[in-house]
């Protein structure tokens, strides 16, 4: 299995900031990469596709990047909804396995 | 647009067998492949398998010996059952709509996702 290990684990920030997420696989995965973003009760949501592609509807403040085996997931200015949980997953091969999650928290 | 609503008992006992199953509707359940997800309360997710419309599948190998994801297309439903529980598979289950994209797996539709308690 492909393990995803994302860092950090959890992260304060205040509305306005840059935030960027790490997530690193344990063997090349090209650009097979896609971000959730998941609020308490709900389900996740599928943020970026394809490391870098952002999907229909979601606000172009996320932005990801990379390739092979590190990849980032950046908001470029956090609003408050943006406070969450993110995954990365990767969707080079089955069994489809995601990171451990980041909590996005209020500083 | 497409909706996924998983449904079951919410509580199953030790060393039994849960079920779920997963309406699909806004959209045809043909060309796509269905997944089963889960997360443990406070913890991460998990995918467990998929299903396509012809009813080939792929598991976790983590969880093959106890899985087994149908699919029912002139229902628009695929099932999923987990043989053998413990305290450990207590889990909110997300189904979800799972297609290939450009070489890559994507997962964009999700069901809301439903406890399922494991406790006598």
């Amino acid at each position: 299995d492909i393990q995803m290990t994302q860092s950090p684990s959890s992260l304060s920030a205040s509305v306005g900031d840059r935030v960027t997420i790490t997530c690193r696989a344990s063997q090349s995965i090209s650009s097979y990469l896609n971000w959730f973003q998941q609020k308490p009760g709900k389900a996740p949501k599928l943020l970026i596709y394809a490391a870098s592609s952002l999907q229909s509807g979601v606000p172009s403040r996320f932005s990801g990047s990379g390739s092979g085996t590190d990849f980032t997931l950046t908001i470029s200015s956090l609003q408050p909804e943006d406070f969450a949980a993110y995954y990365c997953q990767q969707s080079y091969t089955p069994p489809i396995t995601f990171g451990q999650g980041t909590r996005l928290e209020i500083k | 647009q497409v909706q996924l609503q998983e449904s079951g008992p919410g509580l199953v006992k030790p060393s039994e067998t849960l079920s779920l199953t997963c309406t699909v509707s806004g959209g045809s359940i043909n060309t796509y492949y269905w997944s089963w997800v889960r997360q443990p309360p406070g913890k991460g997710l998990e995918w467990i398998g998929y299903i396509y419309d012809s009813g080939t599948t792929n598991y976790n190998p983590s969880l093959k010996s106890r899985v087994l994801i149908s699919v029912d297309t002139s229902k628009k439903q695929f099932s999923l059952r987990l043989g053998s529980v413990t305290a450990a598979d207590t889990a909110v289950y997300y189904c979800a709509r799972t297609y290939w994209l450009g070489g890559g797996i994507l997962i964009d539709y999700w069901g809301q996702g439903t406890l399922v308690a494991v406790s006598s």
